[in-house]
């Protein structure tokens, strides 16, 4: 099955800096990565996600981009404030089978 | 976007007891929902993918007859933890499978925070 590994685990960033994360995948076949914030105690919330036909998007502060041949995909957030503080998880899919595989995670503290 | 309710959104219970959570998306009909469960500091881990009218598929490692799952509409999935014991305090998010053009999306609920005593 798909394997998805993310780093770093923790980042800290002065506010506004940016932040990257990093996430790998194992699954050839996956063809869609989206991005999920989530806050403590709630839902996972999709903030920007690309499919596997497209190189870059982009979202206001908000930007992803995707190697197929390396089968990695990054986020960056730009001028980062205090309300971007969170864990933010990458995941992919197979839309052959809809199972969407987490990262571990990445709990992003912006410093004021 | 679309909207999946869960409910209860916490629920505190004795070791021994079962709990029943629900799974509801109000605005779509999901052809498929998802069962993942969240300890603290972790990331969330995919327990069963369930489709209306059919038998869940459980992820491996993860027991059936503890965690039993209903999707007896394409509205409404069911998780019943039974017999619960204080290592399945967790929290429990369901996600819904709904078609957005050409893809399918996950619409996640709002989680229940599952305490055993």
């Amino acid at each position: 099955g798909e394997n998805v590994e993310q780093h770093p685990s923790t980042l800290s960033v002065q506010e506004g800096d940016s932040a990257v994360i990093k996430c790998t995948y194992s699954d050839s076949a996956s063809n869609y990565f989206p991005w999920y914030k989530q806050e403590l105690g709630k839902r996972p919330q999709l903030i920007i996600d690309i499919r596997s036909n497209v190189g870059e998007k982009k979202d206001q502060r908000i930007a992803v981009t995707l190697n197929k041949t390396a089968k990695h995909f990054s986020l960056h957030i730009t001028e980062t404030q205090p309300e971007d503080s969170a864990v933010y998880f990458c995941a992919a899919i197979n839309f052959g089978n809809e199972k969407l595989t987490f990262g571990t995670g990445t709990r992003l503290t912006i410093i004021p | 976007g679309a909207v999946v309710s869960q409910h209860p959104s916490w629920v505190i219970c004795k070791s021994g007891t079962s709990v029943k959570i629900e799974c509801r998306s109000l605005d779509f009909q999901a052809t498929t929902m998802f069962w993942y469960r969240q300890f603290p500091k972790q990331s969330l881990m995919l327990m069963a993918t369930s489709n209306e009218g059919s038998k869940a598929t459980y992820e491996q490692g993860v027991e059936k007859d503890k965690f039993l799952i209903n999707h007896a509409s394409l509205t409404l999935s069911t998780l019943t933890v039974t017999s619960a014991h204080p290592e399945d305090s967790s929290f429990y998010i369901c996600s819904a499978s709904g078609l957005a053009g050409a893809f399918y999306e996950q619409y996640f609920g709002p989680g229940t925070r599952l305490t055993v005593t």
